[in-house]
């Protein structure tokens, strides 16, 4: 079956716009979590959504926001684009609600932020 | 505060075994996975320890102990092809959130 589908992979944007990035679950799965991942960084974590219900959220400016629809995919925003934004936006999902320890991520979009 | 700390880059030679740390500090979580990034690509789940102990899943061994906030990841028979990052992560039970440790990068050389 299929992975995780995240578009657009790669997209270059200038300062003070907004980029939305989408994330399309495994099939059947209703967990999708986003993270940002830099290379000073690491991976950190974004958002948690279930059932279209944002379950959890990270420590970032008001900036980013995201939501799930009722098909499972999911949507996340950033606007007024800051440079320090340029990271691979990485989306995961798992079949539930209940933590097993496994998430499959997407290939990720990679932002530019110019 | 939490955090999850790694060594930064580990290297060996094919054929060998490596053990990659991962120390924590968070006050209670569910339990610990690793997760392997080749450059470029979507990180994938290797494994993961619900209980104190040790999971082998091939050549990829992990291994949690709770009481002295450690855990690792063993690889052996090591392959070109496991040159990658390897990240371990725990759900924090208090805030529920997922944190990342910081990542060691394995560099296998012929």
């Amino acid at each position: 079956k299929a992975g995780v589908t995240q578009t657009p992979r790669y997209l270059i944007k200038t300062r003070g716009q907004q980029v939305t990035l989408s994330c399309s679950p495994i099939s059947g799965h209703r967990s999708v979590s986003w993270y940002q991942q830099t290379p000073g960084q690491g991976l950190q974590f974004l958002f948690e959504y279930f059932s279209e219900t944002q379950r959890n959220k990270g420590n970032f400016p008001g900036r980013f926001s995201g939501r799930q629809f009722s098909n499972s995919r999911s949507e996340m925003n950033v606007s007024t684009l800051e440079l320090g934004d340029s990271a691979l936006y990485l989306c995961a999902s798992s079949l539930g609600a209940e933590f097993t320890g496994e998430l499959f991520f997407g290939e990720g979009s990679r932002l530019t932020v110019l | 505060g939490q955090s999850l700390e790694q060594p930064s880059e580990v290297t060996a030679v094919e054929g060998a075994i490596v053990q990659i740390n991962c120390t924590y500090q968070t006050s209670g979580f569910y339990g610990l996975s690793w997760y392997q990034q080749h450059d470029g690509g979507a990180p994938t789940f290797l494994s993961y320890n619900a209980l104190d102990g040790l999971e082998e899943t091939g050549r990829f061994s992990s291994f949690l102990s709770r009481s002295d906030s450690y855990g690792y990841l063993l690889l052996q028979e090591l392959q070109m092809k496991d040159s990658a990052s390897y990240f371990c992560a725990v759900r924090d039970r208090e805030t529920d959130k997922l944190i990342f440790g910081t990542g060691t990068r394995l560099q296998v050389f012929p």
